[in-house]
């Protein structure tokens, strides 16, 4: 059972709007930053958005995190064939002094 | 730009050591964390720990009784020893830049290594 809870799926069309929620509590998400990977089928994770809602370079502006109270969300743009992947939330944890992922959410491109 | 590579047995038997290794290439290690993060089959990600390159280390107390990672600077390498293995140490094992340090320490890896499974079975 992870700390952050995500939906394990997702799903949507070509050039759609999908969002991905991330769900935490006062401990993790609700006082701390919120980052999210993307992993392609068969290969490492890799940053999407750091400390919130910041893309590192490279990273396209379809992909856009935010964040309110104990939750987060991302939110895809455009979707692209290429979107499909694992998606996970990751953030600090006061409470247990680790840095705690979410279970990931599977994202399909129909 | 800075590349990860793990290395290590593919295989461990319970209860004996895993011993990794990640190098570092394009870059140096110094002045910077490292991290090591793994995944169980078909399962989510979870951080083991970090070392800064002078060799202070940060644990994830779910594992901090059996975790020790070590750096060889003269070798760009850092490395991970989990002690007492069971079937539920079996994962592809991740080593990472880790930027997210300040305290409190966040979850802020990048790049990563491309990974390396680790089963653990007798």
């Amino acid at each position: 059972q992870s700390v952050l809870t995500q939906p394990p799926s997702a799903s949507g069309t070509p050039g759609q709007r999908v969002t991905i929620s991330c769900s935490g509590s006062s401990s993790n998400i609700g006082s701390n930053y919120v980052y999210w990977y993307q992993q392609l089928p068969g290969t490492a994770p890799k940053l999407l958005i750091y400390r919130n809602n910041q893309r590192p370079s490279g990273v396209p502006d379809r992909f856009s995190g935010s964040k309110s109270g104990t939750s987060a969300s991302l939110a895809i743009s455009g979707l692209r064939s290429e979107d499909e992947a694992d998606y996970y939330c990751a953030a600090w944890d006061d409470s247990l002094s680790a840095r705690v992922f979410g279970g990931g959410t599977k994202l399909t491109v129909l | 730009q800075v590349q990860l590579q793990e290395s290590g047995p593919g295989l461990v038997k319970p209860s004996e050591t895993l011993s990794l290794t990640c190098t570092v290439s394009g870059g140096s290690i110094s002045s910077y964390y490292w991290s090591w993060i793994r995944q169980p089959p078909g399962k989510g990600l979870e951080w083991i720990g970090y070392i800064y390159y002078s060799g202070s280390t940060n644990y994830n107390p779910s594992l901090k009784s059996r975790v020790t990672i070590s750096v060889d600077t003269s070798k760009n390498q850092f490395s991970l020893k989990l002690s007492s293995v069971t079937a539920a140490d079996t994962a592809v094992y991740y080593c990472a830049r880790d930027w997210g340090v300040s305290p409190p320490p966040q979850p802020w890896f990048d790049p990563w290594g491309q990974g390396t499974l680790v089963t653990v079975s007798s």
